[in-house]
């Protein structure tokens, strides 16, 4: 089975730049088996998927995110990161990394709180 | 963008009894459809997919139909650790993305 774990601070300042890692294990990103994915979960929210990227590097983002998301791949560490940008308080949530197939999510982090403060 | 509606948002029921939960989606997606489980604390795990497939190790109570727009999640007799927040997740091709429905609660 495939684990996935995200990393990165859980403290963000307001207009800063969130950075989140996600280490897999048990697959490797470069297999084409799965999306790569980013999905958060506002405090007693729903989730919201923000992205995916592809082994080869091939990226889809939420539109309404669009311009300020970047999902990225480091092969050499088999993880892939989310950069957030010009963060505000909206963005405090519950960010998982996840593996998706075309139908759905197989895999799923256990999630990280991020917090953003002013 | 496409809009999935779940309802209800809570329903209270008792061990054994048998419930449907509903989603419908604001243009059609043919089969393009799944459930997700969410308990608190943990990451949602997948259920449904293509509206009526059992995912991996899912029990048989759980089952899905629908196609189109409207698509409905029954579990036959509810167990103790099935109260919880159902999620609905649809796909679209073009732009390649996909998106959530709100969310229904069980409760006891």
């Amino acid at each position: 089975q495939v684990q996935l774990q995200e990393s990165g601070p859980g403290l963000v300042t307001a207009s800063q730049t969130l950075s989140l890692s996600c280490a897999v294990s048990g697959a490797s990103i470069r297999s084409g088996s799965y999306y790569w994915t980013w999905i958060r979960q506002h405090p007693g929210r729903g989730l919201e998927w923000l992205g995916h990227i592809f082994y080869r590097g091939t990226t889809s983002y939420n539109p309404s995110l669009q311009s300020r998301t970047t999902i990225s791949l480091d092969t050499s560490k088999n993880q892939f990161s989310l950069k957030l940008s010009s963060v505000t308080a909206a963005d405090t949530a519950v960010y998982y990394c996840a593996s998706f197939v075309d139908y759905g999510a197989i895999w799923w982090g256990r999630g990280t709180l991020v917090t953003v403060s002013s | 963008e496409i809009v999935l509606t779940q309802s209800p948002a809570t329903l209270s029921l008792s061990p054994g009894e048998r419930v449907t939960l509903s989603c419908r989606a604001s243009q059609s997606i043919s089969n393009y459809l799944a459930w997700y489980q969410q308990k608190p604390g943990q990451a949602p795990r997948l259920l449904i997919y293509d509206a009526s497939n059992r995912a991996t190790g899912i029990p048989a109570r759980f089952s899905g139909s629908g196609s189109g727009t409207d698509f409905t999640l029954t579990i036959s007799s509810l167990e103790p650790e099935d109260f919880a927040i159902y999620y609905c997740q649809q796909r679209s091709n073009w732009p390649p993305m996909y998106t959530f429905g709100q969310g229904t609660k069980l409760e006891i």
